[in-house]
């Protein structure tokens, strides 16, 4: 089947610090790849997506490559600051004849000042 | 276009009640997801829509639930004789046919069941 995995939380790290969240999958067919971002009290943010082997996606300092031969995509990012504190969620969609996202359960970042 | 607008933002409600959310997705979007998503865990989907036919549902959407997407606009989603464990974060999302471009989600209705 379809399933996301990710690192478990709460990693908590210093302003400026680099950042990485590991991500892997396992999918019938080929996936496309996305990360999430969820702030306090709102729905989920499209971070960045990849949509086939060795593609880079970024955004907003964020970056994460499409390893199909590991089944990883893990997100980085060089600086942090306290306002990427929130929730991150690794995704994937395979068209199984609906294009369904499946979610992994979620990282949740502190960065303190 | 404001995007993907949930209502109404917070629902609590006896057990046993009826409730119903509404969801209105980006207008030139014709897909429509709802997804469930409890406290520490990622969005769980449980039903998608293509205009106004349901394409899809998940097993853990019992016959208590039931989605509507009349004329392929908003979306409606009905829970009846809520029980406690139906308290969560229902996340309604959009997206174009290209699902690479990824969704759109709205803010979500939390429920509490009590």
């Amino acid at each position: 089947g379809n399933s996301v995995t990710q690192m478990e939380g709460p990693v908590t790290l210093s302003e400026e610090a680099f950042l990485t969240i590991n991500c892997t999958y396992t999918a019938t067919g080929y996936p496309s790849l996305f990360w999430y971002v969820q702030y306090p009290g709102e729905g989920l943010q499209l971070l960045l997506k990849a949509t086939k082997a060795d593609d880079k996606g970024s955004n907003k300092g964020f970056e994460a490559t499409y390893r199909k031969e590991t089944t990883s995509f893990h997100l980085e990012k060089g600086s942090v600051q306290v306002s990427d504190s929130a929730v991150y969620f690794c995704a994937l969609t395979v068209n199984t004849g609906g294009f369904k996202t499946i979610f992994g359960a979620g990282t949740r970042l502190f960065v303190k000042a | 276009d404001t995007g993907v607008s949930q209502d109404p933002r917070h629902k609590i409600t006896k057990r046993g009640q009826n409730v119903t959310f509404r969801c209105d997705p980006i207008s030139e979007h014709n897909r429509l997801y709802w997804y469930r998503q409890t406290l520490g865990q990622g969005p769980e989907f449980l039903t998608y829509f293509q205009n106004e036919a349901q394409l899809e549902k998940s097993r853990l959407l019992s016959d208590r639930f039931s989605a509507e997407r009349p004329k392929g606009s908003f979306s409606t989603l009905e829970i009846q004789r809520t029980e406690q464990g139906d308290s969560a974060m229902y996340l309604c999302a959009s997206s174009r046919d290209r699902e690479v471009n990824g969704y759109t989600f709205g803010s979500g209705t939390r429920l509490t069941v009590v």
